[in-house]
């Protein structure tokens, strides 16, 4: 069974640039998760779809971040200017389901100069 | 706010004695408990949990312990091995909330030949 995808894998831009991440879940997952890891801290929960449609995004800066998840299967996150702080590794999780064991993918290593 | 806090950033250990993870948490609301284990360049893997009505869950060389009265995780790993240096993270959530993982700094394990 094939893993989550993520791509690019590293990714350096400047800031005010915009930058976007896509992620391709595991085959049959109807949940999907992107997170921000900060060097330093644990993975932080942005957004959360269930099939197509978002579950929770309260942590997400609607200002400068977007997400999407069309037809239910890849999604794209995408950042709107850029700013140093979001500087990070972003992460994209699957699961089968809300309570079931998420599977993360490698990340996209973004760096804001 | 961080509600999950690994305090060792760093732990070493020599090949075949018992490491031992600590983790702490604030919010009493928090009911089960994760595990992930992170090599670099690759996303974190799920590798143990426990629920709060339990204070010991055990998967082979691994075994976590629930403080609930001093909101306190342990993960042992016993015997250490070569391949368990990776990044460790404690992750939490609230059962309700099952989806929204709350993850500690987590903690490095080099286990030493």
């Amino acid at each position: 069974e094939a893993g989550v995808a993520q791509s690019p894998r590293y990714k350096i831009i400047e800031k005010r640039q915009s930058v976007a991440f896509w992620c391709n879940p595991i085959s049959g997952h109807a949940t999907l998760y992107w997170y921000q890891q900060i060097l330093g801290q644990g993975p932080k929960l942005l957004i959360q779809f269930q099939n197509n449609g978002v579950v929770d995004d309260s942590q997400l800066p609607k200002d400068r971040f977007s997400a999407e998840r069309l037809k239910g299967v890849d999604s794209t996150l995408k950042i709107q200017p850029a700013k140093l702080e979001d500087s990070a590794v972003y992460l994209c999780a699957s699961s089968r389901g809300q309570v079931e064991t998420q599977y993360f993918g490698p990340g996209t290593r973004l760096l804001v100069l | 706010d961080q509600q999950v806090k690994q305090n060792s950033p760093s732990l070493s250990v020599q090949e075949g004695r018992i490491s031992i993870l600590n983790c702490d948490y604030t919010n009493s609301m928090f009911d089960y408990f994760l595990w992930y284990k992170k090599y670099p360049a690759e996303g974190p893997t799920f590798l143990i949990s426990i629920s709060s009505i339990k204070d010991k869950n055990e998967d082979g060389r691994f075994t976590v312990f629930l403080n609930k009265s001093a909101k306190h995780l342990s993960l042992h790993i016993v015997p250490s091995q070569p391949g368990d240096s990776a990044v460790y993270f404690c992750a939490a959530s609230v059962s309700l909330n099952r989806y929204k993982l709350s993850f500690g700094a987590g903690t490095t394990v080099t286990v030493r030949a």
